[in-house]
């Protein structure tokens, strides 16, 4: 699987957006973008994933850039809840790929009140 | 709440020793992935079992096994602990059988298990 890179650490205020980004700039054609987060002392959670055009969800937004080589995971209003590691991964759908995710070091999102 | 439990939540146990964590998939999963964290290494995949048969291994140890039952359920066996081996264990489960046919496909994670070994 191609790799991702993503801030260390950002820092945002409750009820403003929040931008976070996602290099990656080997992405194939083949490759979704998915983004799960993992709150402090749970397991991750899924949030969001996407291929070529932007998505929305109940979660969050996903802006996926022109050529792909990088993608934003916006989320509206953030609230403490959100703070959080958040995870960019790319996952192929060519047979014979390997099912299991592949985590890098994440973003660390922290949300002041 | 994902659907996957995990039992147990906490488990300290002495260096040499053997332990049995449980994984309980969503209902309607076949897929059950194995995780570990640690504070170094951080999220690593472990072994992937589909509808009983294992399907995919990662970084897992040769201390380690473990196996997907009829139900489901799958369990992961860790003998002969190290200290090193204190670390988060999470189970995800998924519809798919990660084969690669679906690159759409969510992976639901459980709790986990907190291993300390003294």
């Amino acid at each position: 699987d191609a790799k991702t890179t993503q801030p260390n650490s950002m820092e945002s205020n409750e009820e403003e957006p929040v931008h976070l980004p996602c290099n990656h700039s080997t992405i194939s054609g083949t490759d979704y973008i998915h983004w799960y987060r993992q709150l402090p002392s749970q397991g991750p959670e899924y949030v969001i994933h996407g291929l070529t055009s932007n998505v929305n969800n109940r979660m969050a937004s996903l802006a996926i850039a022109e050529d792909r080589k990088s993608s934003t995971l916006i989320l509206h209003r953030a609230t403490l809840r959100d703070a959080a590691v958040y995870y960019c991964i790319l996952r192929d759908v060519l047979w014979g790929s390997q099912g299991n995710l592949i985590f890098g070091k994440g973003t660390k999102l922290s949300v002041k009140p | 709440d994902s659907g996957v439990t995990q039992t147990p939540k906490h488990l300290i146990t002495a260096t040499g020793q053997r332990v049995t964590l449980r994984c309980s998939p969503r209902s309607g999963d076949l897929s059950v992935y194995w995780y570990q964290q640690s504070l170094d290494q951080g999220l690593q995949f472990l072994i992937q079992y589909y509808n009983g048969e294992e399907r995919a291994k990662g970084n897992i140890l040769e201390r380690f096994s473990a196996q997907q039952f009829p139900d489901l359920h799958s369990e992961l066996n860790l003998s002969s602990l190290e200290l090193g081996d204190s670390a988060l264990y999470f189970c995800a489960s998924s519809v798919a059988s990660g084969q690669g046919a679906d690159g759409q496909e969510t992976q639901y994670f459980g709790p986990g298990t907190r291993l300390l070994v003294l």
